[in-house]
């Protein structure tokens, strides 16, 4: 069974601080891995990986791969208000003939002034 | 530049009433589908389509039925509601399954009473 396991489920830091999170992953025949930012609505994208050790970087957040390990990170430096929300991450798959895509349960990311 | 669009935007309904709801895209994506989100659950595949006139069923299909007569349209329907049909639904489309982006609706509350 394809299997997406994200950690920690919340957190809770200090405006100012950096924060990693955590994706790992068990899937048949790995495609790609995916991150969101879901507020109080719908997710929007972030990154999209597909290749071991290659950093994808936008603004102050960055993501990578390790597919010898099967897991990805996010991080988060210098954090703000207004990056509280849930990150959720997705891996693409195929097996079987069939593309599949699972998501993880999300982390609750909750940034106190 | 609407993306994907889903109508209603909230819905309460009694028990065993049946709805429609709405999923437009105007991205000319091939693959459409419909998740549900509950509190701490992360998002389930409900049904999907990988082009017009075809579909099938995701992890939690039971009680739902989807038709996709167009590429544009994937409507999602409640037959005989019921209260574990609380949710937030929603609807997203993309150029392939497993790599590429998800571009989610704004999705719709629902409440069954």
């Amino acid at each position: 069974e394809d299997k997406v396991v994200q950690s920690p489920l919340s957190l809770v830091v200090h405006e100012g601080d950096t924060v990693t999170l955590n994706c790992s992953y068990e899937v048949t025949n790995f495609r790609s891995l995916l991150w969101y930012k879901q507020e109080k609505k719908a997710p929007t994208f972030l990154f999209m990986l597909t290749s071991s050790g290659i950093e994808k970087k936008s603004g102050r957040l960055s993501s990578i791969l390790d597919k010898k390990e099967l897991f990805s990170i996010l991080n988060i430096t210098a954090t703000q208000t207004g990056d509280s929300a849930v990150y959720l991450c997705a891996v693409g798959h195929s097996g079987g003939g069939a593309d599949g895509l699972t998501f993880g349960k999300g982390t609750h990311l909750i940034i106190q002034p | 530049n609407a993306g994907v669009t889903q109508t209603p935007k909230f819905r309460i309904l009694k028990i065993g009433q049946s709805m429609t709801l709405q999923c437009a895209q105007d991205m000319n994506h091939n693959y459409m589908y419909w998740y549900r989100q509950d509190p701490g659950m992360g998002l389930k595949l409900i049904y999907y389509s990988v082009g017009a006139g075809i579909t099938d069923k995701g992890e939690v299909p039971n009680g739902y039925n989807v038709s996709r007569s167009t590429t544009e349209d994937f409507p999602l329907r409640l037959e005989l509601a019921a209260p574990s049909q609380t949710s937030v639904y929603f609807c997203a489309s993309s150029y392939s399954r497993a790599e590429s982006p998800l571009h989610f609706g704004n999705g719709t509350r629902l409440t069954v009473t």
